[in-house]
């Protein structure tokens, strides 16, 4: 089974600019959770979507923003960039109903912003 | 103000050797616990789990132990290897949602 998918892997973008990020869950799974690693803070939950909708949402301001699509695809879009958003960005997936399961993550998008 | 890097307590470990990493937790109310293992360039990568109901959980090469009384959570890695040499993370969840609080990490190192 293939693993979780981010695009891209690098992202260089300029303060205010705005910026989307893709992943694609495992098959099957249909919970995508995004999370922003920084040495400064560690790994942050950002929010979560389950069937389209966001079920959970991490204490990040308004301008970071996701939506899942019905294929279970996510993306999320971060907008007015600043210097402070340069992190690693993971998703990962899980089945996400009954019981809990694990989280499978991709291996990130690296977004700088200068 | 200026950020600074969070210090990643770090332990250095024998190739053969047995390593163990800690974890302490807060959320009383946390019963459903996952370990990670994060090589460079990577995400991290699940090794295994154990739900509140249970205190030790053993897969290959390793065992989580789980002492809900004092609220610690630790991972033994057996017979180290230099490709277990990586950051380590505990994530725990209370099931009020699908959201993972993750500590700091350990880095460990295998010396060969």
């Amino acid at each position: 089974k293939a693993g979780v998918t981010q695009t891209p892997r690098y992202l260089i973008k300029t303060r205010g600019q705005q910026v989307t990020l893709s992943c694609s869950p495992i098959s099957g799974h249909r919970s995508v959770s995004w999370y922003q690693q920084t040495p400064g803070q560690g790994l942050q939950f950002l929010f979560e979507y389950f069937s389209e909708t966001q079920r959970n949402k991490g204490n990040f301001p308004g301008r970071f923003s996701g939506r899942q699509f019905s294929n279970s695809r996510s993306e999320m879009n971060v907008s007015t960039l600043e210097l402070g958003d340069s992190a690693l960005y993971l998703c990962a997936s899980s089945l996400g109903q009954g019981a809990r399961s694990p989280l499978h993550f991709g291996n990130g998008t690296r977004l700088t912003v200068t | 103000g200026e950020s600074v890097g969070l210090h990643l307590p770090t332990l250095s470990v024998q190739e053969g050797d047995n390593s163990i990493i800690n974890c302490a937790y807060s959320n009383s109310a946390s019963d459903y616990f996952i370990w990670y293992k994060q090589e460079s360039g990577k995400g991290p990568q699940f090794i295994i789990d154990i739900r509140s109901n249970m205190d030790k959980r053993q897969g290959q090469r390793v065992t989580v132990l789980l002492n809900k009384t004092v609220k610690h959570l630790s991972l033994q890695i057996a017979a180290t290897q230099p490709g277990d040499s990586a950051v380590y993370f505990c994530a725990e969840n209370d099931n009020t949602g699908n959201q993972f609080y993750f500590g700091t990490g350990t880095s460990l190192t295998v010396i060969p």
